[in-house]
């Protein structure tokens, strides 16, 4: 079992939907979470980080941890054609970038 | 700030040869590291350093060497490229070790043949 499982997708939705990304993973130890946006043939960029349980909103971005459920979430309100990327969620036993697991990434695609 | 810089863009190898891969980053950033991305596979990390002279393994390091011997400069090294080596690989680089937002270069695509 992989220590991170993350759906690829595709996943397509019209514009102004609400987005739901998805990460589980398998280890109780991981205390850290991110989430990373990549866009096609560019590096990844950070976009949200939390070490505790609960939600972290950012603008239109939402993360949600539940430790309980080894489980976690990246809700998109609003969605925009420019929110058309991979979604890459990132976890870590402690603090330390060195230590974060990549997911595999799911691909979205608002459409217009 | 140019940010994280990676060239080349693109590079075909044959098998056995050798290259570097380069990356520079002017933000005068401690911690540099060095991932592939697979299909499938997610990221993972190969090397990393938390600053010049200091560098250690990661996940997959078999088949590339690193050396840092400036803040700015974090090379990759392929020995003797082999196909499974195929791939798009990302420097990146943070503030530090500890810190949690780290900055990626735009990635070199890399084919073995």
């Amino acid at each position: 079992q992989k220590e991170v499982e993350q759906d690829p997708g595709p996943l397509s939705v019209p514009e102004g939907a609400i987005v739901s990304l998805n990460c589980t993973y398998s280890n109780s130890a991981f205390q850290y979470f991110m989430w990373y946006r990549q866009y096609s043939r560019k590096g990844p960029e950070l976009l949200m980080y939390t070490y505790s349980s609960g939600n972290k909103e950012d603008g239109r971005f939402t993360a949600q941890v539940d430790k309980s459920s080894k489980y976690i979430s990246l809700f998109i309100r609003d969605s925009q054609p420019s929110d058309s990327a991979t979604y890459l969620c990132a976890i870590s036993p402690s603090g330390g970038t060195y230590k974060y697991i990549f997911g595999t990434g799911t691909r979205l695609k608002v459409l217009a | 700030n140019a940010g994280v810089t990676q060239t080349p863009k693109f590079q075909v190898l044959k098998t056995g040869q050798s290259m570097t891969l380069q990356c520079a980053q002017d933000m005068n950033h401690e911690y540099m590291s060095w991932y592939r991305q697979d299909p499938g596979m997610g990221l993972r990390l190969i090397h990393y350093s938390v600053g010049a002279g200091i560098t250690d393994q990661g996940e997959v390091p078999n088949g590339y060497n690193v050396s840092r011997s400036t803040t700015e400069d974090f090379p990759l090294r392929l020995l003797s490229a082999a196909p499974s080596q195929t791939s798009v690989y990302f420097c990146a680089s943070s503030y530090s070790a500890g810190e949690e937002t780290q900055y990626f270069g735009p990635g070199t695509r890399l084919l073995v043949l």
